[in-house]
């Protein structure tokens, strides 16, 4: 079975700086790895995903996450925050080997950008 | 396109009460997804269907949940008779296959709080 944990339940950081959500996941086979946003009132929006290939994977405005298979991790980043980046984000695993995995969510990390 | 629509978006029924949810996914998706999304919680996949069969009910109470997907379009989800800890974001999210490399795409949900 696989599953998903995201350190900290609330990141805040000020407009212009990194932005860094934690995630760790746990699954007996190869991974497929994605990280969903979720504005307030709104259904979920996929910013990225890994399947297989390239471990440094490129999202949507401006996000960015790196498969590590040896820290079993799939951090986002984005170098600069915007005040629209608020926004609840979720980290999900499926587990690899089969395409049609069910996805397991982490619990989430909401992200305040602050002037 | 036309995203997944949910009706209604907010719902404040009595326990021991049936209510149901309603989901109308992006034209041409084979796949519905329903979720069960509890306050500080991610999502959990409640039921899958590919067409109108099932294909992954494993995390639906099935004792007070049903879902359908006449004609595999629209679907419906209901629970009778609701508990308290049903209080949660239904999400009704619909693909274009079975495949979890493809998106998922969600709908605003349904949010059900039972007192």
């Amino acid at each position: 079975a696989q599953s998903v944990t995201q350190l900290g339940s609330h990141v805040s950081v000020s407009e212009g700086a990194l932005v860094l959500l934690r995630c760790n996941y746990s699954s007996s086979v190869p991974p497929y790895l994605f990280w969903y946003v979720q504005y307030p009132n709104q259904g979920l929006q996929l910013l990225l995903k890994y399947t297989t290939g390239a471990t440094l994977v490129k999202g949507i405005n401006g996000f960015e996450a790196e498969f590590k298979k040896s820290e079993t991790s799939f951090h986002l980043t984005k170098p600069s925050a915007h005040m629209s980046d608020a926004a609840e984000y979720f980290c999900a695993v499926s587990a690899g080997g089969t395409s049609y995995g069910k996805l397991t969510f982490g619990q989430g990390t909401i992200l305040t950008v602050h002037p | 396109e036309a995203g997944v629509a949910q009706s209604p978006r907010y719902k404040i029924i009595e326990k021991r009460q049936s209510v149901a949810f309603w989901c109308n996914p992006i034209s041409g998706h084979a796949t519905l997804y329903w979720y069960q999304q509890i306050l500080g919680q991610g999502p959990k996949l409640l039921i899958q269907f590919q067409n109108n069969g099932v294909v992954d009910d494993s995390q639906l109470p099935k004792d007070r949940f049903s879902a359908e997907r006449l004609k595999g379009v629209d679907s419906t989800l209901k629970i009778q008779p609701a508990k308290l800890e049903d209080s949660a974001v239904y999400l009704c999210a619909s693909s274009s296959s079975r495949e979890i490399s493809y998106e998922q795409y969600f709908g605003p949900g349904t949010r059900l709080t039972v007192t």
